[in-house]
C-alpha cells in the first residue's frame, strides 16, 4: 500500500527566503507526482506535475523535482511571498491506477 | 469552461440524516473521482466513474455511502444514517482519459464541507 510523508508538517519564514519542502513515497511503481496547492476552506490547486520518466518540472518561482528510485520529491519556492502560504500537498498517482495518494500536506506561512 | 464545481458548498445537518452532494465535472472529462478530506489530513479516495460506469467502488468508507453518474455527466454522493465522523470535506475531481489505460490530471473542484452535529 502506497504511503506518502510530508515533511515538515509546518513552517514558517519571513517574506523573500527560499524554501524547501519535502515528499517521500514508500512505492517507486509511481506513473507521476503531483504537488497541489490549498487555501484555508478550499479546494486543491494543482501547481506541477512531474511524470515518472521525468526529473523535475518548474512553473515560475516553483520547482519540483523527482527522485523515483529514492521515493524522493522536493518543492521548491523560490524569494517566498505572503500569497503562498496555504497547505502543499503531495500526491502520487501508481503505475495502473487512476487515483492519488495524498500526504498530510505541509502547512506554510510566509510573513512581511 | 467554468471548473469542476460542486454543490452545496456547506452543509450541517443532525445526525441519523441522509445527506446528498452533487458534482459537476468540466464539460467534456470523461472520469470524476470523490474524495474526503478530515481536519489536517490529506485527501482519501473513495470512488471513481468513467462516464457512467463505476470503476472502483471498494474504498468507500462503508454501505452508507454511495455515488452515481446516470449520465455520465454530473455525479452525486450520498451518505446515508450520517454519523459525527462523517464530518469531513468531500472532494470532486474530474480528468479526460484518452484510452482506458491512460492516467491523467485530476483538477478539483471546491468541495462540500459536511457537518454532523
Amino acid at each position: 500500500k502506497q504511503e506518502v510523508t510530508q515533511i515538515p508538517a509546518a513552517l514558517s519564514v519571513p517574506e523573500g527566503e527560499n524554501l524547501v519542502l519535502n515528499c517521500s513515497f514508500t512505492d517507486s511503481a509511481i506513473y507521476n507526482l503531483q504537488w497541489f496547492r490549498q487555501d484555508p476552506g478550499k479546494g486543491l490547486t494543482s501547481l506541477l506535475l512531474i511524470q515518472s520518466s521525468q526529473r523535475e518540472q518548474t512553473s515560475g518561482r516553483l520547482n519540483a523535482s523527482l527522485d523515483k528510485s529514492s521515493g524522493r520529491s522536493t518543492l521548491y519556492i523560490a524569494a517566498s511571498q505572503p500569497g503562498d502560504s496555504a497547505t502543499y500537498l503531495c500526491a502520487v498517482m501508481n503505475s495502473g491506477y487512476s487515483t492519488l495518494t495524498f500526504g498530510k500536506g505541509t502547512m506554510l506561512l510566509v510573513s512581511p | 469552461d467554468t471548473g469542476v464545481s460542486q454543490d452545496p458548498r456547506h452543509k450541517i445537518t443532525k445526525r441519523g440524516q441522509n445527506v446528498t452532494f452533487r458534482c459537476d465535472p468540466i464539460s467534456e472529462h470523461n472520469r470524476l473521482y470523490w474524495y474526503r478530506q478530515t481536519l489536517g489530513q490529506g485527501p482519501e479516495f473513495l470512488t471513481y466513474f468513467q462516464n457512467e460506469a463505476q470503476l472502483e467502488k471498494s474504498r468507500l468508507l462503508s454501505d452508507r455511502f454511495s455515488a452515481e453518474r446516470p449520465k455520465g455527466s454530473f455525479s452525486t454522493l450520498e451518505i446515508q444514517r450520517t454519523e459525527q465522523g462523517d464530518s469531513a470535506m468531500y472532494l470532486c475531481a474530474s480528468s479526460l482519459a484518452l484510452s482506458v489505460n491512460t492516467q491523467e490530471t485530476q483538477y478539483f473542484g471546491p468541495g462540500t464541507r459536511l457537518l454532523v452535529l
